[in-house]
């Protein structure tokens, strides 16, 4: 069965520089959640979209910006990096429309700012 | 406010024991969810269970079984006859009415052989 796919899986990036990550869902997934995991810490939610409109915002920096494109795949976006961006980026993707509820998590974005 | 306690940070068992991850969470909502995912050294989160709240009957998959008992707010976790392959790291977490997952801060397991 097809999975949520996280595009870079490791990405290293200088301080002050941009990073993008990409996820794509599930098909006929249409809401996507994004996670930041720190280093032994819990997921900790950044921001969700739903049929292409962010529907909910939680821990994200403004320096981070997201979206959700047509093709429902989403892109995160973190300009001037910080040292303390590193960590562990999750994409979930869920059937919201249809209430089952069950986040798929993709494998994840590891992104180390030196 | 929402809330999920995963007391025991870290757990450590010889291969075969039986084992127990507790879950304790806090909510005014009568509808939400429970989740159990687990995160190997690999990293990636492997979803496990989702248990909705009007439904108490236990699960058992395999090895795997939970025990949700409302009357304690409580989700636990058993793995019988423990694996190595079954070192990880367990996060239990709540999911409201608006969807926010709410985590555990996770207990890691270590199954020594």
């Amino acid at each position: 069965a097809a999975g949520v796919i996280q595009s870079p899986r490791h990405l290293i990036k200088e301080k002050r520089e941009t990073a993008t990550l990409k996820c794509y869902p599930i098909p006929r997934h249409d809401t996507v959640y994004w996670y930041q995991q720190g280093p032994g810490q819990d997921p900790q939610f950044l921001i969700s979209f739903y049929e292409k409109m962010q529907s909910d915002k939680g821990s994200i920096p403004d320096r981070f910006s997201a979206q959700q494109f047509s093709d429902y795949h989403s892109e995160l976006n973190m300009s001037s990096l910080e040292l303390g961006d590193s960590a562990l980026y999750f994409c979930a993707s869920s059937p919201r429309g249809s209430g089952a509820n069950v986040l798929t998590f993709g494998a994840g974005s590891r992104l180390t700012v030196l | 406010a929402q809330k999920v306690t995963q007391a025991q940070t870290e757990i450590s068992v010889v291969e075969k024991e039986d084992v127990t991850l507790d879950c304790v969470y806090e909510t005014r909502d009568t509808t939400y969810y429970l989740f159990w995912y687990k995160q190997p050294p690999s990293g990636e989160l492997v979803f496990l269970i989702r248990r909705n709240s009007f439904d108490e009957q236990n699960e058992i998959s395999g090895r795997y079984s939970w025990n949700f008992q409302k009357s304690t707010s409580s989700f636990n976790f058993t793995i019988t006859a423990s694996q190595v392959v079954d070192s990880a790291v367990y996060f239990c977490a709540f999911m409201d009415s608006n969807y926010q997952l709410i985590w555990g801060a996770g207990t890691k397991l270590i199954i020594k052989p």
